[in-house]
């Protein structure tokens, strides 16, 4: 039963431009959400996160969206540059379940 | 302040034997996470410990297990190996996972194990 889906294994999107990763997920309890970038032979390091009471969060180039009644979150990147070219992955969690679901990730690939 | 650290960062066994997996979490953190990594899997969440404590579990067999030293260290152990279990293990230690704005977890560099 896969939570928290990524339906986009990959993405190509030219430097510059706006870069968008979807996540959607089913349990409605999830309350926290988190974004995490992962490089070839690196752990996974967080990026952005937002509360369910929020619907935005920035942060620099990076903005999550939460539309809870779709069950959906996004990620912003703009501008996109080469070195943001990695996997995404987005996580949820339902505090105090001290347990984190993650989505199978999307591979980024920003183009020069 | 040093990073999580993962020990070994390679591993090769084969079917039928066990293996143990070091993790080291940053100074101060008192919550470890263990997570496998396998292509189109994602992260699959194992275990998370606090305080010596296992505070929840994933859906994996009895096979797969773990404990947390009285300093944070954690290890986890999977006995009778089959070929499935190739994969990337990750750690990921937080300060108080679960703590009232404390969400944030640091990753390993994990350990990368193949059942022959």
């Amino acid at each position: 039963d896969q939570q928290v889906k990524q339906n986009s294994p990959s993405l190509s999107v030219q430097e510059g431009r706006i870069s968008i990763l979807n996540c959607d997920y089913t349990n409605s309890m999830f309350d926290y959400f988190l974004w995490y970038k992962k490089y070839p032979a690196e752990g996974p390091t967080f990026l952005i996160s937002i509360s369910s009471i929020k619907d935005k969060n920035e942060d620099g180039r990076f903005t999550v969206f939460l539309n809870k009644s779709a069950k959906h979150l996004s990620l912003h990147i703009v501008p996109s540059q080469p070195g943001d070219s990695a996997v995404y992955f987005c996580a949820a969690t339902h505090s105090g379940t001290y347990k984190y679901i993650f989505g199978t990730g999307t591979r980024l690939k920003v183009l020069a | 302040k040093a990073g999580v650290t993962q020990t070994p960062r390679y591993l090769i066994k084969t079917r039928g034997q066990q293996v143990t997996l070091s993790c080291s979490p940053i100074s101060g953190h008192r919550s470890v996470s263990w997570y496998q990594q396998t292509p189109g899997q994602g992260l699959q969440f194992l275990f998370e410990y606090f305080s010596e404590t296992q505070r929840n579990k994933g859906n994996f067999p009895g096979r797969f297990s773990g404990r947390q030293f009285s300093n944070s260290r954690s290890e986890m152990n999977v006995s009778t190996l089959e070929l499935g279990d190739s994969a990337l293990y990750l750690c990921a230690s937080s300060l108080a996972l679960g703590t009232s704005g404390v969400n944030e977890q640091f990753f390993g560099p994990g350990t990368r194990l193949t059942v022959l």
